[in-house]
């Protein structure tokens, strides 16, 4: 069974400045894939960033990227110019490749980010 | 595009009632679905998934059951609420097969008094 870790329960920034969220993971797997989703006060879900675990090159999109270490299993995510709107609770979450686990995401229990103006 | 609608979005019910919980997805076919639960505003519980009509599979077992009667329908139920099912319920869909990210819903509100 896979498990995520995100050992910070809560994160804070000034607006524009850079925040890294970190978040490690357990599996025995080779074939993977990672998510970093966003939960804003409103609680819908959504997708910020996803990486593939054969690429080597980290995601990025827009002002989100990321830090993949897969042989330390480590999966950070980096908000650069934080903005107010970025103010919600970051979930990691894994997903192992092949047919049998239909899809399912583990998650992580969340960081609640907070940026300040 | 293909979107997610949950409802009720609030709901308010008394220990001992029934619940009905919907969601429906338009614009793919044959999506995986999944029910989840987020308590205190915290991780998310994977509550049933499944891979097709009349196919549903349970994570953890519990008061609540779930339905599959159309492929873009999903339904979750219980007979009788309990204190403890409070929380925010939120349901998801994904692809068969690439990448599999989850698009989520809006989430309903449940509340058992």
């Amino acid at each position: 069974a896979q498990t995520v870790t995100q050992s910070q329960p809560e994160m804070s920034v000034q607006e524009a400045e850079t925040v890294t969220l970190s978040c490690t993971y357990d599996t025995s797997e080779n074939n993977y894939y990672l998510f970093w989703y966003k939960q804003p006060p409103s609680r819908q879900m959504i997708l910020v960033i996803r990486q593939e675990a054969y690429k080597q090159q980290n995601a990025t999109e827009n002002r989100f990227s990321v830090n993949f270490q897969k042989a330390a299993k480590s999966f950070s995510l980096k908000i650069s110019d934080s903005q107010l709107g970025d103010t919600a609770m970051y979930f990691c979450a894994f997903k192992a490749a092949g047919g049998t686990s239909y899809g399912k995401l583990t998650f992580g229990q969340g960081t609640i980010l907070t940026v300040h103006p | 595009s293909q979107t997610i609608h949950q409802w009720p979005a609030t709901l308010v019910q008394p220990v001992g009632s029934p619940l009905s919980l919907e969601c429906t997805v338009e614009g793919t076919s044959n999506p995986n679905l999944y029910w989840y639960r987020q308590a205190a505003g915290r991780g998310l519980q994977l509550l049933f998934y499944s891979v097709g009509i009349g196919q549903i599979s349970s994570e953890v077992p519990q008061n609540l059951s779930a339905s599959r009667p159309q492929d873009r329908q999903f339904i979750l139920s219980s007979k009788k609420l309990l204190l403890s099912d409070s929380g925010f319920y939120l349901c998801a869909w994904s692809v068969l097969r690439g990448t599999y990210e989850q698009y989520f819903g809006p989430g309903t509100r449940l509340t058992v008094t």
